[in-house]
C-alpha cells in the first residue's frame, strides 16, 4: 500500500481480554517502530524492529506487551490480560534504512479502550 | 538511548508573531533530528529533519530549525504564525547507526487572533 496501514482503527474490549494490533508498514522498509501515546502526551517508545527481529524492546511497559513481526513486513502488538491503563493510541511507524531517504512514516493509529 | 527534552509543553501566540519551540537531545552517537506535526485529530506529520550538510534547514508551512551541535539543540521557529498552526509539535531524534527513533513529550502551539 501507499502508506502505514494499522488496524482496527478502534478497539473497544473489556478489561482482562486479550487484544491484538496490526501494522502493515511500507513495502520494502526495513524498520519499524510502536509506539504509545496517551492524551495530551508524546508518543512513547514500546519497541522497534529491524528486518524481522526486535532490535529494542525496552519500551515495552511489562510481560503482558508483546510484538512480532515474523516475516520482516507486518507486525503485530499483542496485549495479554487488558487493564485500564492500557487505554491510549497506539502508533505504528516504518522507515527505509537508508542515510538520503531516513525518515519515519506513521499510521493513523488504533485508539484501544480497556473498559 | 537517546532522549529528547521540549522544554515548553505549551506556547501561546498571537496570529503573525514570531515563535520558538526548543528542542534539546541527548544522545552518545550520532543522530538525525525530526520535527513532526500532529493537528486536533490526525496522525503524525514530517514537518523537517536534519540528515547532514547545512545547519538551518527548511520545512513545510513556513517552518525551519537550526541544529545546534555544540548545545545539543534543534530549535523550531517561524516568523509569523496563522491560526491553521494551532497545532502539537514533537521533536524526535534517531539514532544514524540503526534508525532507532525517541519523541520528546510535545508542546502545543496555539495561535490565536
Amino acid at each position: 500500500g501507499a502508506g502505514v496501514s494499522q488496524t482496527p482503527s478502534n478497539k473497544v474490549t473489556e478489561k482482562g481480554k486479550y487484544v491484538e494490533l496490526r501494522c502493515d508498514p511500507i513495502s520494502g522498509h526495513t524498520a519499524l517502530y510502536w509506539y504509545r501515546q496517551s492524551l495530551g502526551q508524546g508518543p512513547e517508545f514500546l519497541i522497534y524492529f529491524q528486518g524481522t527481529g526486535a532490535a529494542d524492546d525496552s519500551g515495552l511497559p511489562n510481560d503482558r506487551f508483546f510484538a512480532v513481526r515474523p516475516e520482516g513486513s507486518v507486525s503485530t502488538l499483542k496485549i495479554q490480560r487488558t487493564e485500564r491503563g492500557d487505554s491510549a493510541v497506539y502508533l505504528c511507524a516504518s522507515s527505509l534504512f537508508a542515510q538520503t531517504q531516513t525518515e519515519a512514516f506513521f499510521g493513523q493509529g488504533t485508539r484501544l479502550t480497556v473498559v | 538511548a537517546q532522549s529528547v527534552t521540549q522544554l515548553d509543553s505549551q506556547v501561546p501566540v498571537f496570529e503573525e508573531a514570531p515563535v520558538e519551540l526548543r528542542c534539546n537531545y541527548s544522545s552518545s552517537v550520532s543522530v538525525y533530528l525530526f520535527w513532526y506535526v500532529q493537528y486536533p485529530n490526525q496522525g503524525l506529520q514530517l514537518l523537517l529533519k536534519y540528515l547532514s550538510g547545512s545547519t538551518l534547514v527548511k520545512g513545510i508551512n513556513g517552518f525551519e530549525a537550526e541544529f545546534n551541535k555544540s548545545q545539543t539543540s534543534f530549535h523550531l521557529r517561524k516568523p509569523s504564525v496563522h491560526i491553521s498552526d494551532t497545532a502539537e509539535y514533537f521533536c524526535a531524534v534517531m539514532r544514524e547507526e540503526n534508525n532507532d527513533m525517541r519523541f520528546g513529550a510535545g508542546t502545543r502551539l496555539t495561535v490565536k487572533p
